[in-house]
């Protein structure tokens, strides 16, 4: 099945400091990524849409500006946290799906990144 | 848009029995795929099965089986011979060809020895 590589897996760090997440299709080409913020028992809460070249869409209420996402290549998509404080720790799922028979319309998920901002 | 509901936060089985997940889904689409995902305690999310709109038949997957039931909107998960491995959580989700997917809040499975 198609591979989808998050990273880092966990992160510390102080607050007012950026973090930046990768996330990388490792087999197919990823045409839409998604990034999802997960609070502990509960759902993913989608934050934004990515497509290749394109700038992502945002779902309301998640700041532009504060969760950078760039999408700069078919296999790789990065989630920048600025200026971070203790409410943006969470832990984020990036996803990826794309056309063909190795993807077929299903998505594929990173190992999550758990974020924590002292 | 499309809203994704599962009405049983928690649910627990005794291992080797059979359990079913409910989960049910509004849409305006008339052609979309509906999932489940599981997502065990690595929080690492794993397709269990996928089901396409368009098809009659439900899918299966090993001990894995959906009743799908298109008018209702009815998507559940039928889990045979539980394992101690299928304690997760399990999310029904709904996409649109890739463009919208929409996961349920989750169902709790607990499989007891």
């Amino acid at each position: 099945g198609a591979v989808v590589s998050q990273h880092p897996s966990w992160v510390i760090c102080k607050s007012g400091t950026s973090v930046k997440i990768e996330c990388r299709s490792l087999d197919f080409q990823a045409t839409t990524m998604f990034w999802y913020r997960q609070f502990p028992k509960q759902s993913l809460m989608l934050m934004a849409t990515s497509n290749e070249g394109s700038k992502a869409t945002y779902e309301q209420g998640v700041e532009k500006d504060k969760f950078l996402i760039n999408h700069a290549s078919l296999t790789l998509s990065t989630l920048t946290v600025t200026s971070a404080h203790p409410e943006d720790s969470s832990f984020y799922i990036c996803s990826a799906t794309g056309q063909g028979r190795v993807t077929n319309e299903k998505l594929f998920f990173g190992s999550g990144t758990q974020l924590s901002v002292l | 848009a499309q809203t994704v509901t599962q009405s049983q936060p928690e649910m627990s089985v005794q291992e080797a029995e059979t359990v079913t997940l409910s989960c049910t889904y509004d849409t305006s689409e008339s052609d979309y795929y509906l999932f489940w995902y599981k997502q065990p305690p690595s929080r690492q999310m794993i397709l269990v099965i996928r089901q396409e709109a368009y098809k009659q038949q439900n899918a299966t997957e090993n001990r894995f089986s959906v009743n799908f039931q298109k008018a209702a909107k009815s998507f559940s998960l039928k889990i045979s011979d539980s394992q101690l491995g299928d304690a997760a959580m399990y999310f029904c989700a709904a996409d649109n060809y890739g463009q919208n997917f929409v996961f349920g809040p989750g169902t709790r499975l607990s499989v007891l020895p």
